[in-house]
């Protein structure tokens, strides 16, 4: 089955500064790649997603890159802000026979004031 | 629309004990997640139903644990007899497919077995 591995599992940075954060898949049917954020005692919410036809997608201050090839996608935040603060999954799907979502273990990102 | 709706919000039972997390999906969804989330394990899929039929029961930790989906609107995880070890936020999801794949969570039930 698939096996997503997400680094860094904790991530601090200056606001203002960039974040990165890393995913690796196992299966390569896997055909959707969301990321969600949690805040501290709240539900994930999807923040972006990208499809295996897609190489990258931005949304303001985000982006996630694809890499079908090596089997990883990142997620990039851009002037992070204190509000940015939170836990964020990755998570891979695929759509064929079936609709599976298996989520990376978290990676919690303090961002400084 | 009121969104994903879970209950009982918090749980708090003895060993041995049954105990039955509801969900109520957003209305028009054809599919239904369940998850159970911990500090040490993350955020695990334990079964999903398309259109209120079982599709992937493979995360289901043991035979403790039980699902059904009896129609398109409510969905029960139960779990008989709880253990200390299924102390966990358990979220319920929903999606509306037809190549949407977004996943809307409920609330989330905390679940404290002692």
């Amino acid at each position: 089955g698939e096996n997503v591995e997400q680094h860094p599992s904790t991530l601090s940075v200056q606001e203002g500064d960039s974040a990165v954060i890393k995913c690796t898949y196992s299966d390569s049917a896997s055909n959707y790649f969301p990321w969600y954020k949690q805040e501290l005692g709240k539900r994930p919410q999807l923040i972006i997603d990208i499809r295996s036809n897609v190489g990258e997608k931005k949304d303001q201050r985000i982006a996630v890159t694809l890499n079908k090839t090596a089997k990883h996608f990142s997620l990039h935040i851009t002037e992070t802000q204190p509000e940015d603060s939170a836990v964020y999954f990755c998570a891979a799907g695929e759509n064929t026979g079936g609709f599976k979502t298996i989520f990376g273990a978290g990676t919690r990102l303090f961002v400084k004031a | 629309d009121a969104g994903v709706i879970q209950s009982p919000r918090h749980e708090v039972t003895e060993m041995g004990q049954e105990v039955t997390l509801r969900c109520k999906p957003i209305s028009g969804h054809d599919y239904l997640f369940w998850y159970r989330q911990t500090m040490m394990r993350g955020l695990e899929l334990l079964i999903y139903f398309n259109n209120n039929v079982p599709i992937d029961d493979s995360g289901m930790p043991e035979d403790r644990f039980s699902a059904k989906m009896p129609n398109a609107s409510f969905s029960t995880l139960k779990i008989q007899p709880s253990e200390p070890r299924d102390s966990a936020v358990y979220f319920c999801a929903s999606s509306l497919g037809q190549s949407t794949y977004e996943q809307y969570f409920g609330p989330g039930t905390r679940l404290t077995v002692t």
